[in-house]
């Protein structure tokens, strides 16, 4: 099970557009539709911002886009916001059962 | 509100044993399956073991497979983590998550405010 790989950071200015890349393998990212993304605020529990590849939850920004192509996943912040600091992670099922999740991505907004 | 709670961290020696619990509510718990998720001091996230809706499939992360052992009780509309033989690498805050599938996985959408655990002697 390791863990899917995400640029350690990335930084973007207010209103400009940035995207957070996550390779996985066949095993995991390029074999299912369980591909989940997460937005953490320091001392705060994750939360989910990306189901299913690219569906979005309710109350969700539509400012965050994602999609899957091959064995990488992307994760699209449209319109960046001083609010979108923070730690992005992404996460898929796996062959064998279980769930991995990326290394993280520290998002700075300039 | 759907909510849920984690509770039973703390400071614990290594080799020794401590269990999690997690009060759900706010939502039919029965109907989802749940997940613990651990993340270490600076570390990112970590997914640790799954329990589906019925308690049918388990899974674990490689790095506590035959040392922890997660289980439900969905009368109690709770989760449980029990954590044996810990290690200085099982330091970490500890989630549950629910999954926001109806009898079927889709991916975690909502967590607890999470319980820290500290193996140290």
């Amino acid at each position: 099970q390791s863990a899917l790989t995400q640029p350690a950071s990335v930084s973007g200015s207010p209103g400009q557009p940035i995207t957070i890349s996550c390779t996985g393998t066949g095993n995991d990212v390029g074999s299912y539709n369980l591909v989940s993304w997460y937005q953490q605020s320091p001392g705060k529990a994750p939360k989910l911002i990306i189901y299913e590849i690219a569906r979005r939850p309710s109350g969700v920004s539509n400012r965050f886009s994602a999609s899957k192509s091959g064995n990488t996943a992307s994760l699209t912040i449209s319109g960046l916001q001083a609010e979108d600091e923070g730690d992005y992670y992404c996460c898929s099922y796996v062959h064998t059962g279980g769930w991995v999740f990326g290394g993280g991505t520290k998002l700075t907004v300039l | 509100e759907v909510q849920l709670v984690e509770s039973g961290g703390g400071l614990v020696q290594p080799g020794r044993s401590l269990r999690l619990s997690c009060s759900a509510s706010g939502f039919t718990f029965a109907d989802h399956d749940m997940h613990w998720v651990r993340q270490s001091p600076g570390k990112g996230l970590e997914w640790v073991s799954h329990v589906s809706w019925d308690s049918g499939t388990i899974t674990y992360a490689d790095s506590v497979k035959g040392r922890f052992t997660i289980s439900r009780d969905n009368a109690k509309s709770s989760l449980y983590l029990q954590m044996n033989n810990v290690t200085a690498e099982d330091t970490a805050i500890y989630y549950c998550a629910k999954d926001k599938g109806v009898w079927q996985l889709v991916g975690m959408d909502v967590w607890g405010q999470g319980t820290t655990v500290t193996v140290s002697s």
